[in-house]
């Protein structure tokens, strides 16, 4: 089965610092991979998702995540955030087109002026 | 782009009630909707699946007498609460599958607040 790490619980950052968010996932089949953002007591949004191809896949807001097969990660980044990033971010995977999303444990970020 | 409509967004009743949560997509057909479970801090627990014209497809765990789902249309399934309980308090939110491979992906509602008291 699969399954999806997101390796920090919480990353503080100063504003127009770079940050990275980090997500492992397993699985023994090829995935679809996707990132989240979610602001207090809403839905989620959709950041950017890879299916196929290009491994760096760019997002809204100036995300981008790169897809590594050889590490199973699927690292989110921005080179400069802003107060208004502040929120929690999910990784999630499904299998294949009929599969279900799974997601990971969530990260909040917390951007600080 | 794609939009999924939930309601009521927030919802406050009575122990032994139930609830009816509403999740329409609004500008494509969902053949498959998802509800999920989020408790304060916490990540997004599946509950169930839901297939248009068939019977949902629970997960590990979640009551299917007491979460009753109703796909009947391809962009409309429901998430009824029966018999709420103050621990079925919670953020519940959907999701719709569009299966288009172009648009592929997962589009989720705002959430519904559940407090039972």
């Amino acid at each position: 089965a699969q399954s999806v790490t997101q390796l920090d619980s919480q990353v503080p950052v100063f504003e127009e610092a770079p940050v990275e968010l980090r997500c492992n996932y397993s699985s023994s089949v090829s995935v679809y991979l996707f990132w989240y953002v979610q602001y207090p007591n809403q839905g989620l949004q959709l950041l950017l998702k890879y299916l196929s191809g290009s491994t760096l896949v760019k997002g809204i807001n100036g995300f981008e995540a790169e897809f590594n097969k050889s590490q199973t990660s699927f690292h989110l980044r921005k080179p400069s955030v802003h107060i208004s990033d502040t929120a929690e971010y999910f990784c999630a995977v499904s299998v294949g087109q009929g599969g279900k999303l799974i997601f990971g444990q969530g990260t909040e970020l917390s951007v600080k002026p | 782009g794609a939009v999924v409509s939930q309601h009521p967004s927030r919802v406050i009743c009575k122990s032994g009630t139930s609830v009816k949560i509403e999740c329409r997509s609004l500008d494509f057909q969902a053949t498959t909707m998802f509800w999920y479970r989020q408790f304060p801090k916490q990540s997004l627990m599946l509950m169930a699946t839901s297939n248009e014209g068939s019977k949902a497809t629970y997960e590990q765990g979640v009551e299917k007498d007491k979460f009753l789902i109703n796909h009947a249309s391809l962009t409309l399934s429901t998430l009824t609460v029966t018999s709420a309980h103050p621990e079925d308090s919670s953020f519940y939110i959907c999701s719709a599958r569009d299966s288009g491979f172009a648009n592929y992906g997962y589009t989720f509602g705002s959430g519904t607040r559940l407090t039972v008291v």
